[in-house]
C-alpha cells in the first residue's frame, strides 16, 4: 500500500503570496489532518478533515484554510504569506479515528 | 503554559542502556500518542494509548490516566533509536491535538 504523499516537497515563496499544498492519504483512509512544525513552536495542529468535512480546527488565523475532496485528497492554502509561516507542513491520514500515518512533509520557506 | 510537557529535553545514552522519556499533560484526553521523528522530518506513529500499557519490540509505552502521565521506555537502546520522540494528546473537549516539544535522543555506540 502506498503511503501518504505530499506535494510539493519544497517550496519557496515571498511575503504576501499565497500557497497551496496537497496531500494524498493512504488508499481507503477518510481522515486527513494537517500540522505545522517550526523550530520555535514545535508541532501544532492546523485542522482535520473527514469525508470532506472539517472536523476540527487548531488555533490558526483565517489565512490558513483547507479542504478535502471526495477522493479524500486534501489541500491546504495559506494566503498573504508571512515570514513566520516558514515551516514544515505535515499531513497525516487515519485508518481509524486515532491512528495517524504521516507524510514526508512540505518544507515552505517564505522570503 | 503548555498542555503537554516532556522530559528530558535532551538525552544521550550508551548503546544497550534502558531509556525512559516522560510526558505529563494537563487536559482531559481521549488518546495519547508517541511519535518518532528522524532527521529529515519523517514522523512515525509509535503508539496510541488510552489506558494501560503497550509493547512493540523494544519499545514500551505506559499511561496513568489519573496522574495524567505517560512514559516511553526503550530497552537495549541502539544507535538507530536516535531520533526526536514527541508526545501528543487528543483532548476530549474540542478534539484538539496538543504536542510536547520533543525529547532528542542520541544513542552512542
Amino acid at each position: 500500500k502506498a503511503g501518504v504523499t505530499q506535494t510539493p516537497r519544497y517550496l519557496i515563496k515571498t511575503r504576501g503570496q499565497q500557497v497551496t499544498l496537497s496531500c494524498s492519504p493512504i488508499s481507503g483512509h477518510r481522515s486527513v489532518s494537517w500540522y505545522q512544525q517550526t523550530p520555535g513552536q514545535g508541532l501544532q495542529f492546523l485542522f482535520e478533515y473527514f469525508s470532506e468535512t472539517q472536523r476540527n480546527k487548531g488555533n490558526f488565523p483565517g489565512r490558513f484554510s483547507g479542504r478535502q475532496f471526495s477522493n479524500s485528497r486534501s489541500e491546504m492554502n495559506v494566503s498573504t504569506l508571512e515570514l513566520g509561516d516558514s515551516a514544515l507542513y505535515l499531513c497525516a491520514s487515519g485508518g481509524t479515528v486515532e491512528t495517524q500515518y504521516f507524510g514526508p512533509g512540505t518544507r515552505l520557506l517564505v522570503l | 503554559k503548555n498542555e503537554v510537557e516532556q522530559s528530558p529535553q535532551n538525552l544521550t545514552a550508551q548503546e544497550g542502556e534502558f531509556i525512559t522519556i516522560n510526558c505529563s499533560y494537563s487536559v482531559g484526553i481521549s488518546a495519547l500518542h508517541w511519535l518518532q521523528q528522524h532527521p529529515g522530518g519523517g514522523i512515525v506513529s509509535l503508539f496510541m494509548l488510552s489506558s494501560g500499557k503497550k509493547k512493540h519490540g523494544r519499545l514500551i509505552a505506559t499511561i496513568n490516566i489519573q496522574e495524567k502521565h505517560s512514559s516511553l521506555h526503550i530497552t537495549a537502546s541502539h544507535p538507530r533509536d536516535s531520533a526526536v520522540y514527541i508526545c501528543a494528546v487528543r483532548s476530549n473537549t474540542g478534539n484538539q491535538f496538543y504536542f510536547g516539544t520533543g525529547t532528542s535522543l542520541t544513542v552512542i555506540p
